[in-house]
């Protein structure tokens, strides 16, 4: 089973930091890659994909790293409202019954 | 905009009661599925469709059935409920199928929380 890793954390951040986490995947030909956002007791929504080149979308950038194999989310100026479960999604090829979602990666931003 | 509606929200079952999961969306979508979310792990693919009659399992369909008769509907059906099944089931869609249009946006419900005692 090809398998997506996260640091399931918590990350407890003070506001106003910038804190960064990373996703590994085992699957070498693995085509596309997202990050999705998991509020308490809600359900997933996607933040944004993770382009080759990187991708930024105000204070939220991502970065693939094909060569390791590993996705990264970068968090700037923090806020309260950040505080939720990061979950790495990566797709294996065919459609959407191709993706793989990690245990995610849980945030606390604290005043 | 409704989006994706899963009924009921809350539900507690007896071992070998049988029961149903109801998921509707309004968005036109062609794909839709169901997963599962457990405590310490990622969520995993029951069963999913690509459109109205079409139906395929997923990682994890032992005890699950599908159907797709329209496009707006995809129900789950527990059979015969065990405490193995408990868990957060939420359903899901998405506009296209093939992996060059998949956009990777997937729109979840809000859940459904099945206990099984």
């Amino acid at each position: 089973r090809k398998e997506v890793e996260q640091d399931p954390g918590p990350f407890n951040v003070p506001e106003g930091a910038t804190v960064a986490f990373n996703c590994t995947y085992s699957n070498s030909a693995s085509q596309s890659f997202f990050w999705y956002r998991q509020d308490c007791r809600k359900e997933p929504k996607l933040l944004m994909s993770v382009y080759s080149s990187g991708n930024e979308d105000g204070r939220f950038t991502a970065q693939l790293n094909r060569a390791s194999q590993y996705i990264s989310l970068l968090i700037r100026d923090s806020k309260l409202s950040d505080s939720a479960t990061y979950l790495c999604v990566v797709n294996s090829g065919g459609g959407a019954d191709g993706l793989t979602f990690g245990k995610g990666t849980h945030l606390i931003i604290q005043p | 905009n409704a989006g994706v509606t899963q009924t009921p929200k809350f539900q507690v079952l007896k071992t070998g009661q049988s029961m149903t999961l109801q998921c509707a969306q309004d968005m036109n979508h062609e794909y839709m599925s169901w997963y599962r979310q457990d405590p310490g792990m990622g969520l995993r693919l029951i069963h999913y469709s690509v459109g109205a009659g079409i139906t395929d399992q997923g990682e994890v369909p032992n005890g699950y059935n599908v159907s797709r008769s329209t496009t707006e509907d995809f129900p789950l059906r527990l059979l015969s409920a065990a405490p193995s099944q408990t868990s957060v089931y939420f359903c899901a869609s998405s506009y296209s199928l093939g992996a060059s249009m998949f956009t990777g946006e997937l729109f979840f419900g809000e859940g459904s929380r099945l206990t099984v005692l």
